[in-house]
């Protein structure tokens, strides 16, 4: 089975709605990074998420990591169409803080229609 | 400034045979990743560089894979004999020193073996 698994697997909304994707880890997270990804590009760096509770905003987008720290949840307030792509968390799992080694979810496909 | 740059940016083979696809870092980035995404996936870690060293090959499938940076700034991914399974794209990143948690990743180079 999947270490972290996202949900939705695809998501469909209005411009201008808000919507949020989860990312629920089967392990203790150490780390938490959120990445885009566009069609044939490569992965843009969102933000990254250490501490139980902490969250993080940039821009229209938040994200959180909960107190347990098994599980995070990225919110995009007000979508536009440029928010439009897949959205990817990577997992640190090594509490010596390896965070090169990520293990990645199967990321969620957003699309915004305008 | 330029950011991390791959080529090809795609590349077809044959079963069987052999591949280099290169990977040019941000210049001054010390380490160096590659990652392999299969359709639908997340990436999947292979290895990481620091400096000219491999620090850790842990994600490599088997032995007809290898990957060398000999000056500390590209790094070439091989893969011998190569099978159809070996088919995805493979993404390279490389961040400021190990302890950075942003990693910038390249576009990548969507590899199809026949």
């Amino acid at each position: 089975s999947q270490e972290l698994e996202q949900s939705p697997q695809s998501l469909i909304v209005q411009e201008g709605k808000n919507l949020t994707i989860n990312c629920t880890s089967s392990k203790t997270l150490y780390g938490l990074y959120w990445y885009k990804q566009k069609y044939g590009e490569g992965l843009i760096f969102l933000m990254m998420l250490q501490k139980g509770g902490e969250e993080k905003s940039h821009e229209k987008i938040t994200a959180k990591l909960d107190e347990k720290k098994q599980q995070s949840s990225l919110h995009i307030t007000a979508s536009q169409p440029s928010h439009a792509g897949i959205y990817l968390c990577g997992a640190d799992f090594y509490s010596g803080g390896s965070n090169y080694k990520l293990t990645f979810g199967k990321g969620t496909l957003l699309t915004v229609n305008p | 400034g330029a950011g991390v740059s791959q080529t090809p940016s795609n590349k077809v083979t044959e079963k069987g045979k052999y591949v280099e696809l290169r990977c040019d870092p941000i210049s001054g980035h010390t380490a160096l990743y590659w990652y392999r995404q299969s359709l639908g996936q997340g990436p999947e870690f292979l290895i990481y560089f620091q400096g000219t060293g491999a620090a850790d090959d842990s994600g490599l499938p088997n032995d007809r894979f290898f990957a060398v940076r000999p000056e500390g700034s590209v790094s070439t991914l091989k893969i011998q004999r190569t099978e159809r399974g070996d088919s995805a794209v493979y993404l390279c990143a490389s961040s400021l020193t190990r302890d950075d948690n942003e990693q910038f990743f390249g576009p990548g180079t969507r590899l199809t073996v026949l």
